[in-house]
């Protein structure tokens, strides 16, 4: 079965600052890797995701995260963090396809950010 | 392109009573995923639709629970005798193939 560690549950940086939200995965098959955000009240949007190839992706508003397999991670970062970036945060494994993955999203327990001014 | 959407945004319902929910999701989108979201969690996978077709669907989805895509476009979840352990925020998705591409906003439940 596939699993997703998000340690800890908050988080807090200052404006302008590195943004790191960790994340590890457990798959016995090499995973689909993701991550959403999610503002208040709202659904969750795709901020970026590793199927194959290149381990290094970049996504939406600036934020990227790294394919590790040796470490079975996918950390996301932010070099530098905006207000707007206040919300919550979700890392999430699936599949892979078409080796009969199942297309499903497991999710972290998630990362709430807060940005100080 | 109007997104996903969910309706209703919001229900209060008394303990027992039976719910339903819509989604209707982005056209021509043949993929449609049921989630649920609790407090504090991430969400949860329930069942996901391929056109009509309910190709899996989750343990936690009991008996009480009951998923239907009937003409391959929008999706109803129906939960019967709720439970307070039933209050949630209820999220659908939709693609266009494989691997989820968006969700609406939500429809939260509470039972009381």
């Amino acid at each position: 079965a596939q699993s997703v560690t998000q340690l800890g549950s908050h988080v807090s940086v200052s404006e302008g600052a590195l943004v790191l939200l960790r994340c590890n995965y457990s798959s016995s098959v090499p995973p689909y890797l993701f991550w959403y955000v999610q503002y208040p009240n709202q659904g969750l949007q795709l901020l970026l995701k590793y199927t194959t190839g290149a381990t290094l992706v970049k996504g939406i508003n600036g934020f990227e995260a790294e394919f590790k397999k040796s470490e079975t991670s996918f950390h996301l970062t932010k070099p530098s963090a905006h207000m707007s970036d206040a919300a919550e945060y979700f890392c999430a494994v699936s599949g892979p396809l078409p080796q009969g993955g199942s297309e499903k999203l497991v999710f972290g327990k998630g990362m709430k950010l807060t940005v100080n001014p | 392109d109007t997104g996903v959407s969910q309706n209703p945004r919001h229900k209060i319902t008394k303990r027992g009573q039976n719910v339903t929910f819509r989604c209707d999701p982005i056209s021509e989108h043949n993929r449609l995923y049921w989630y649920r979201q609790t407090l504090g969690q991430g969400p949860e996978f329930l069942t996901y639709f391929q056109n009509e077709a309910q190709l899996e669907k989750s343990r936690l989805l009991s008996d009480r629970f009951s998923a239907e895509r009937p003409k391959g476009s929008f999706s109803t979840l129906e939960i019967q005798r709720t439970e307070q352990g039933d209050s949630a925020m209820y999220l659908c998705a939709s693609s266009i193939g494989p691997m989820v591409g968006t969700f609406g906003s939500g429809t939260r439940l509470t039972v009381v």
